[in-house]
């Protein structure tokens, strides 16, 4: 496989559930993201890795858990979420995690979070 | 907070021009990227404007205008493949990337 890869692709859960959201990057970068998208707002940053460091937290509520166990993975881990948390959540990865240069972030397809 | 503001919705005929407008206003300024996402599908990367110009790349260019906090894309001769979400995003002195809330493209034949 190549690129971005996240599982899985929809996931319904309800309020008390566990779930874990996968994604694996095959380009040999050393920066992953998680990032939230909701319908008609911008894309909010959620989580920053870098060379396995969570160098970014912003303000995420604690029901979201971020693990980057190497450069390749990362997972978001869900639990207790509200249905105000439903949206396509997006895993990136990038080649360094500062601004130089273009830095342009390679996308996964997302996972569709339904929380009822 | 950044702000970046795009339309939300575009129209356009297939084999017409369509002009994408971006404006920002962010704690300084270190590039802008557009992205085009499919729906269902990931964004990927169109273009990245650091100096103030137009850069061009087939079909689809930028331009940026860093005095005014304005850029735009303009897709030509366009195709039905075109239809998708472009995404604005600005780069501000910390290195923080924050994003528009997207432009919807709708091309009809």
């Amino acid at each position: 496989e190549t690129g971005v890869t996240q599982t899985p692709r929809h996931l319904v859960m309800g309020m008390t559930n566990k779930k874990s959201l996968k994604c694996e990057q095959h380009l040999g970068h050393n920066a992953m993201y998680w990032y939230k998208q909701s319908a008609k707002k911008p894309l909010e940053l959620m989580f920053v890795y870098s060379l396995e460091e969570r160098v970014e937290n912003n303000s995420v509520p604690s029901r979201f858990s971020p693990e980057c166990p190497n450069s390749s993975h990362l997972f978001l881990h869900l639990h207790t979420l509200q249905p105000e948390d439903s949206a396509l959540y997006l895993c990136a990865s990038s080649q360094g995690d500062s601004g130089t240069g273009a830095n342009v972030l390679t996308f996964g397809a997302g996972s569709r979070l339904t929380v009822l | 907070g950044q702000n970046i503001d795009q339309p939300t919705e575009m129209t356009a005929t297939e084999g017409a021009i369509v002009q994408i407008n971006c404006t920002y206003q962010t704690s300084g300024f270190n590039g802008l990227f557009w992205y085009q996402q499919h729906a269902g599908e990931a964004p990927t990367f169109l273009s990245y404007n650091v100096l103030d110009g137009l850069e061009e790349k087939g079909r689809f260019s930028s331009f940026l205008s860093r005095s005014k906090g304005y850029s735009y894309l303009l897709l030509k001769e366009l195709q039905m493949k075109d239809s998708a979400s472009y995404l604005c995003a600005v780069r501000d002195s910390d290195y923080k990337l924050s994003f528009g809330a997207g432009t919807t493209v709708t091309v009809r034949a």
